[in-house]
This record gives C-alpha cells, sequence and structure tokens, in this order.
C-alpha cells in the first residue's frame, strides 16, 4: 500500500555537523509535506512545511528539500546542536488527514 | 508553550474502568484529531473532528468514543480497553480549508497521555 517512510532509523553526528533527515514517499497526488520534532515526553512539534509547487525552503537552521520526480523529501539541519537530539517525522498530506512515517532518531555527540 | 493541552499526562486504568482523556486548543483551529502512538510504529489515526463533525473514524474499536462539544475541547472516552491499547494518545488541531481553500496547514499536537492498561 500507499506509504510515507524514512531511509534510516537512527543518525549519529557531531554537534556542529550538518544533518540530513531523509523520506521517501509514494503517493504522487500528495501536496503538502511537513517535518515534526519529537523530543522525549513530548509531543511532535512543527518544524517546517512546503508545498508541492516548490522544491526548496529555508527557515531557521532548517531547509527542508521536495524532489517530486523521486518522491524523495529531505531535513538539512544547519551546525546541529544537542537540543536537536530527537524522533523526526516526515509526513505527507493526503486530503483530509496526514500520513507519517516512522520517524528518525537523531542523536547529537558532543 | 504548546497551544494544544491534554489531560492527564498519564493514566493508569484496569481493563474494566471507564476513564477520559481531554484536549483543549488554544490556537482557534476549526479541526481536532486523535491519533495513537506505540513504539516504533508510526502515528495511527483515530479521529478527525471538523467544525465540530466526525469526518473521519479510522476503523476504530468501539472501546474508544471520541466527543466533541465545541472547537475548542475534544474529549476520547475509554471503556474496556485492553492491554495492546497501551500507547501514547495525541491530540491535534489545524485550520482546516474551507471552501475550496486548497492552502493546506499544519496539524499542531499536544504533549499526550501516556495509558497504561493492567
Amino acid at each position: 500500500g500507499e506509504s510515507v517512510g524514512l531511509h534510516l532509523p537512527t543518525l549519529s553526528v557531531q554537534e556542529g555537523d550538518n544533518s540530513i533527515i531523509n523520506c521517501a514517499y509514494s503517493n504522487s497526488a500528495s501536496d503538502y509535506f511537513i517535518w515534526y520534532k519529537q523530543e522525549s515526553g513530548k509531543g511532535p512539534q512543527f518544524i517546517i512545511d512546503i508545498r508541492s509547487n516548490m522544491d526548496k525552503r529555508q527557515g531557521q537552521r532548517v531547509t527542508v528539500l521536495l524532489n517530486k520526480t523521486v518522491k524523495h523529501l529531505s531535513l538539512q539541519i544547519a551546525a546541529t546542536q544537542p537540543g536537536d537530539s530527537a524522533v523526526y517525522f516526515c509526513a505527507e498530506n493526503r486530503g483530509n488527514d496526514m500520513r507519517f512515517g516512522a520517524g528518525t532518531r537523531l542523536t547529537v555527540k558532543p | 508553550e504548546t497551544g494544544v493541552t491534554q489531560t492527564p499526562r498519564h493514566l493508569v486504568m484496569g481493563m474494566t474502568n471507564k476513564k477520559s482523556l481531554k484536549c483543549e486548543q488554544h490556537l482557534g483551529h476549526n479541526a481536532m484529531y486523535w491519533y495513537k502512538q506505540s513504539a516504533k510504529k508510526p502515528l495511527e489515526l483515530m479521529f478527525v473532528y471538523s467544525l465540530e463533525e466526525r469526518v473521519e473514524n479510522n476503523s476504530v474499536p468501539s472501546r474508544f468514543s471520541p466527543e466533541c462539544p465545541n472547537s475548542s475541547h475534544l474529549f476520547l472516552h475509554l471503556h474496556t480497553l485492553q492491554p495492546e491499547d497501551s500507547a501514547l494518545y495525541l491530540c491535534a488541531s489545524s485550520q482546516d480549508p474551507v471552501s475550496g481553500d486548497p492552502n493546506n496547514q499544519p496539524q499542531h499536537f499536544g504533549d499526550g497521555t501516556r495509558l497504561s492498561i493492567l
């Protein structure tokens, strides 16, 4: 069936390095994508979103790239900090509901 | 500080108990959601309310009963739950497109209720 998935379940980076978290989606009709961050004991927190009429969007230290040709979404975090350690989810919007990936756990090493 | 508040944060109950989870959003949104989050699994959508009307029920067992008395409040009534229902239950809200407006908006989540069924 159609699904939103992540390439890697875990990612470990050195503090100060850039992080790239990837996501694959299979529904070419999806037109809206979101990245969430979930810290331990908390709910998912909105990071950044992108619509299908764009291929790149930048926020504060974060960039989302959308490649509709290969149905791929990525989240880039610049100068990763210890506070960035969390599980990151991508989500695609399909009509009235959101479909989430299982998440990638990002660990930042000091 | 989250605009979506969930209570209680933790709940332990026996299989024969009846309890309710509460969610309140202070964001002025017109849609609210219940999700179930189990370990190492994607978020599972349970219920969707838009303009206080239930628009989706993802084949959720009847032992889970939602209630949306107004656009700011959402409840999940629990009755005769099973051990496999132990999970984190998340509430979310969003400003849904209306009147054909295609601009989707992100969902904003509360911090969840950690439910344990004995």
